[in-house]
């Protein structure tokens, strides 16, 4: 069974500094990996998609990177901002059947 | 952006009540998905569709039952609600292809008293 982890589970900082949160995965036998982002109550944005084949992906000041063989993965923010403040969820889908498996999430908290 | 509506929002409703939480997508998707979230947990996978006539149930049991008539419409349906249900329930879809993208509805967060 797949295990997602992410760490750290909360995170506080200055405006202006850059985010790197991680996430691990126990089975290297994915399909893709997504991040997400979750505002308090709503539900899921998609933010970032890596293929199993790609090493990594970016939109605007995010950028995602894929180390499938140690199973791990990083999401690096650049120049946080207040709006950023969020929890953010990374995923794996498996290769057999496309299910996607969550880790717990990193909250994100930029102090203006 | 995504086009995928869940309705209700929110549903406050008393025990034993039976309800139908409606997801819609407009993306001609086959794939769709429900999950549970608890308050500041981890999203489990309930039941899951790869086209018409098709359901399956996900990594976390559920007193819950879907369908699939229609391609773009997945409802979940609770036949007795009990406080235990109290949860929010997110749908999401993904399409055909290689990408295989999942895009997530807004959620319904249901409280049963």
């Amino acid at each position: 069974k797949q295990e997602v982890t992410q760490i750290p589970a909360a995170l506080s900082v200055p405006e202006g500094e850059n985010l790197v949160l991680n996430c691990s995965f126990t089975d290297s036998a994915i399909y893709n990996l997504q991040w997400f982002r979750q505002d308090p109550g709503k539900g899921l944005t998609s933010l970032l998609l890596i293929q199993s084949s790609q090493r990594e992906q970016t939109s605007g000041r995010l950028n995602a990177s894929l180390d499938k063989s140690s199973g791990r993965s990083t999401l690096y923010i650049a120049a946080s901002q207040p709006g950023d403040s969020a929890t953010y969820l990374c995923a794996v889908s498996s290769l057999n059947d496309y299910k996607l498996s969550f880790g717990a999430g990193t909250t994100v908290t930029v102090r203006a | 952006e995504a086009d995928i509506y869940q309705t209700p929002r929110y549903l406050v409703i008393g025990t034993g009540k039976k309800i139908t939480l409606e997801c819609s997508q407009t993306m001609g998707h086959d794939k769709m998905y429900w999950y549970q979230q608890d308050p500041g947990m981890e999203l489990h996978l309930i039941h899951y569709s790869y086209g018409v006539n098709s359901t399956e149930k996900g990594d976390l049991s559920s007193e819950s039952t879907v369908s699939r008539i229609r391609t773009e419409h997945f409802p979940l349906t609770l036949e007795s609600a009990r406080p235990s249900h109290t949860s929010q329930y997110l749908c999401a879809s993904s399409g055909t292809g290689f990408i295989n993208e999942q895009f997530f509805g807004p959620g319904t967060r249901l409280t049963v008293l």
